[in-house]
């Protein structure tokens, strides 16, 4: 079955930085790859999606990339604000249901 | 616009009795809902999923039950809660299934003890 791995359970960076943060799985290429944000105590908000055929995808200060060969992708920051601080999951259709399956996430912490 | 509504925010109930989360869609209509579980220290987890009323579909065994009694409301049972079903249960919506993104509720803090 397909798995999702965030490799950083933790990343602190300093204010004005770009933060990058790496999602791997481990079977086959979805059709597409999502990002969200979750904040302490409240339910993770959507920011990003990607597909297969995208290998970049900017949305203001982030952007994400799909790399099918390496099975990765990568979400960064630019600007990094302290306001950025946050755990950031990210997400993938698996199974015959096509349901979203979730890493464990990456908390970024952004210092002023 | 579209709202999710999700409650209680918190309870704490002891083991051997019984739960009930509610979880009610606002704004659209024939949502696909979704039940996951965060325990700590752990990601996101499928609990169960529904694509019209009353069809329901398990992703895991375990000691829980949900049900959808109206187009825009779905219902997370337990009988008799045990220690492990402790978690941050989170509600969830698409439009459509595996193309689209989930827009979550807030969530529900249970501590069992």
């Amino acid at each position: 079955s397909q798995k999702i791995e965030q490799n950083s359970e933790a990343l602190n960076i300093q204010e004005g930085k770009t933060a990058t943060l790496t999602c791997n799985y481990t079977n086959y290429s979805p059709a597409y790859l999502q990002w969200y944000r979750q904040d302490p105590g409240r339910g993770p908000v959507f920011l990003l999606l990607i597909r297969e055929n995208e290998k970049e995808k900017r949305k203001e200060r982030l952007k994400v990339t799909f790399d099918t060969t390496l099975k990765q992708s990568l979400f960064h920051i630019t600007a990094s604000q302290p306001a950025d601080s946050a755990t950031y999951l990210c997400a993938l259709a698996s199974g015959s249901q096509g349901n979203l399956i979730f890493g464990k996430g990456t908390k970024l912490s952004v210092k002023p | 616009s579209q709202t999710i509504h999700q409650w209680p925010a918190t309870l704490v109930q002891p083991v051997g009795s019984p739960l009930s989360l509610e979880c009610t869609v606002e704004g659209t209509s024939n949502p696909n809902l979704y039940w996951y579980r965060q325990a700590a220290g752990r990601g996101l987890q499928l609990l169960f999923y529904s694509v019209g009323i009353g069809q329901i579909s398990s992703e895991v065994p375990q000691n829980l039950s949900a049900s959808r009694p109206q187009d825009r409301q779905f219902i997370l049972s337990s009988k008799k809660l045990l220690l492990s079903d402790s978690g941050f249960y989170l509600c969830a919506w698409s439009i459509t299934r595996n193309t689209g993104e989930l827009f979550f509720g807030e969530g529900s803090r249970l501590t069992v003890l």
